[in-house]
């Protein structure tokens, strides 16, 4: 019964480099989310995707990132030329289609935590 | 702009107690609500959700209050277990972002044997 998967649990970057998390969602959702947790804080949202499709992305940051979910493989969310203030914990998360709007939460993985040296 | 907020950083309550933790929020086009548990290394755990059309919603040991006027709403734990010690997130979606979850800081509850 495979909830929401991410790898890698623990990724190590040094500044400049490019960042790559994968994330697949649970057998039968189709929406998938990715939140981002500094230290000492709550969860920010950064992007909504379906198959192909970016359906919100109203907290992704203008540059350096970017977000796809493929037709087929996981959800990718790349950081380029990453700075120290990336180090942090990304979640994932997915639900059913319908969504919040039918009552369906969403179901997160146990996140990538992101170092950058 | 917070517009979800838990106001006490910290909790602490005896076993068998009951645990009752707060969130406020700002925006009123949040129609949907929900409660998440998270221990570290992991992630959040949906516990109990809530529409908006509701004013309680009980599961198991579990019960969320909504009170659309005051903009509150609250988690409710009886009896605590020390197995409930984690962190508690509230959090809130609605209007035209309705798959976009905007969370609280976060409450750390402590039960004690």
């Amino acid at each position: 019964n495979a909830g929401v998967m991410q790898n890698p649990r623990h990724l190590v970057r040094r500044r400049g480099q490019e960042a790559r998390l994968r994330c697949s969602p649970m057998k039968g959702h189709s929406h998938v989310y990715w939140y981002r947790q500094l230290p000492e804080e709550g969860l920010k949202f950064m992007v909504y995707l379906q198959k192909e499709n970016i359906i919100d992305e109203s907290g992704m940051p203008k540059e350096r990132f970017s977000a796809e979910f493929p037709k087929e493989g996981p959800s990718i969310l790349r950081i380029q030329q990453v700075v120290r203030g990336d180090s942090a914990a990304y979640f994932c998360a997915s639900s059913p289609a319908g969504g919040q709007g039918r009552g369906q939460p969403q179901h997160f993985g146990d996140g990538t935590r992101l170092s950058i040296l | 702009d917070q517009q979800v907020k838990q106001n006490s950083p910290s909790l602490s309550v005896q076993e068998g107690r009951i645990s009752i933790l707060n969130c406020d929020y700002t925006n009123s086009m949040f129609d949907y609500f929900l409660w998440y548990k998270k221990y570290p290394a992991e992630g959040p755990t949906f516990l109990i959700s809530i529409s908006s059309i509701k004013d309680k919603n009980e599961d198991g040991r579990f019960t969320v209050f909504l009170n659309k006027s005051a903009k509150h709403l609250s988690l409710h734990i009886v009896p605590s277990q020390p197995g409930d010690s984690a962190v508690y997130f509230c959090a809130a979606s609605g209007g035209t972002s309705y798959g976009k979850l905007t969370f609280g800081q976060g409450t750390i509850l402590t039960v004690h044997p």
